[in-house]
């Protein structure tokens, strides 16, 4: 069946350092989501992309979607305290259900 | 709006005790669907519905039923709890798939963190 790798499973930076986790799937996807989930809460829609090569921004985070459709990013410039949290994709491929990666669990020192 | 609402919070069984998590949201969703979050795991899809009257099993279904008789309500029943459904339970909810390509993003309950001893 379809998987969802994401890398890494845990990052921690300080405060002002830049933060990439990065998401691989097994097979092409229609379209790729990401999610966050603050810890003890949810979690809570960031973004889809749908777009071979897409790029998208929201304002300190860059998401990305691969020429070919198996692979997605997402970079956060200049961390801080609020990005704590765990950042999941979501792909959709062939299965008619979303596939979430393992997450990348982000901790920012001040 | 509310949006999604779980219950409990939190729950704690003994081997072989069943229980039912309930979920309800209240914004016309026709997609629901119940996950489990383990550490490491991400999310796991354990059963789904596209609309009343309507249910799939997902990923790890065994050991849980649904059943979906309104829009709103989408309940998932434990029928004989083991120390491995130990986990927190999401519920989510969407409308269904819009357009080729683009999908309604999921909604997300507070969760229900279970405890099997």
């Amino acid at each position: 069946g379809q998987q969802v790798m994401q890398i890494p499973q845990y990052q921690h930076v300080q405060e002002g350092e830049d933060f990439t986790t990065y998401c691989n799937s097994s097979t092409t996807l229609s379209n790729i989501q990401w999610y966050k989930q603050r810890p003890g809460g949810h979690p809570v829609f960031l973004i889809q992309l749908v777009k071979s090569g897409e790029v998208k921004k929201q304002k300190r985070l860059t998401f990305q979607f691969g020429e070919a459709k198996k692979n997605s990013s997402l970079h956060i410039t200049a961390t801080q305290t609020t990005d704590v949290g765990t950042y999941f994709c979501a792909g959709r491929g062939s299965a008619r259900q979303l596939t979430f990666g393992s997450g990348t669990q982000l901790t920012v020192l001040p | 709006n509310a949006g999604v609402t779980q219950t409990p919070k939190f729950q704690v069984l003994k081997t072989g005790q069943s229980m039912t998590l309930q979920c309800a949201q209240d914004m016309n969703h026709e997609y629901m669907s119940w996950y489990r979050q383990d550490p490491g795991m991400g999310l796991r899809l354990i059963h789904y519905s596209v609309g009343a009257g309507i249910t799939d099993q997902g990923e790890v279904p065994n050991g849980y039923n649904v059943s979906r008789s309104t829009t709103e309500d989408f309940p998932l029943r434990l029928l004989s709890a083991a120390p491995s459904q130990t986990s927190v339970y999401f519920c989510a909810s969407s409308y269904f798939r819009l357009i080729q390509g683009v999908d309604s993003p999921l909604h997300f309950g507070n969760g229900t963190r279970l405890t099997v001893t």
